[in-house]
């Protein structure tokens, strides 16, 4: 299992740019999620899934769209960017049943740089 | 906001010494959890404890939950240079899908 792989790795935007950051996981986990962590503010979470077709807001979803067409897919859509969202962004899934109390699997992470 | 809340922010010791960090957090939880993230890397699940529980060991790492405090500890024991990283605790409130909610983290350095 490659478990939850994330693209690109580094991308440098400029303000009002969109771009989508990918998000796959091959474990059939249910729950996805997509954080963000700034430096001393711990992640954050931005918008989650329990399920293809099922999304929801997380604590700071502002700027940024999610959909859930399948199990395996959770893209992160930024759809005009800002300064304020340069961050490292992380995907995570979690094992079934479809409750994200359980363990989460996070990817690699993916920097990005808006100027 | 943040729920949960690490403390110390930065703890550096010596290979071989025990390193204690706390997590205190606001609300009812389901379960606590600590993670840990290497430098750059994405965070590795460590341990969960349930509210129903008091302590709980893996390996070297001791976690403790004192839920009428709303706090937890993490214990390394004989700390390791490979232990240095930040660890996060992370609380799942009580109750139907819900947010999972990660604190600011401890930055652990163990000097060899």
């Amino acid at each position: 299992n490659a478990g939850v792989t994330q693209t690109p790795k580094f991308q440098v935007l400029k303000t009002g740019q969109s771009m989508t950051l990918q998000c796959a996981q091959d474990m059939n986990h249910e729950y996805m999620s997509w954080y963000r962590q700034d430096p001393g503010m711990g992640l954050r979470l931005i918008h989650y899934s329990v399920g293809a077709g099922i999304t929801d807001q997380g604590e700071v979803p502002n700027g940024y769209n999610v959909s859930r067409s399948t199990t395996e897919d959770f893209p992160l859509r930024l759809l005009s960017a800002a300064p304020s969202q340069t961050s490292v962004y992380f995907c995570a899934s979690s094992y079934p049943p479809k409750l994200a109390k359980e363990t989460q699997y996070f990817g690699p992470g993916t920097r990005l740089l808006v100027l | 906001s943040q729920q949960g809340e690490e403390d110390p922010q930065a703890l550096s010791i010596q290979e071989g010494e025990n390193a204690t960090m706390n997590c205190s957090y606001k609300t009812s939880i389901n379960n606590l959890q600590w993670y840990r993230q290497n430098s750059g890397r994405g965070l590795v699940h460590l341990i969960l404890i349930r509210s129903n529980e008091r302590e709980k060991h893996s390996g070297r790492l001791r976690v403790t939950l004192d839920t009428s405090k709303k706090s937890s500890s993490l214990l390394i024991t004989a700390s390791r240079a490979a232990d240095t990283a930040s660890y996060f605790c992370a609380t799942a409130p009580s109750g139907g899908y819900q947010k999972v909610t990660f604190g600011t983290g401890t930055k652990l350095q163990v000097i060899p």
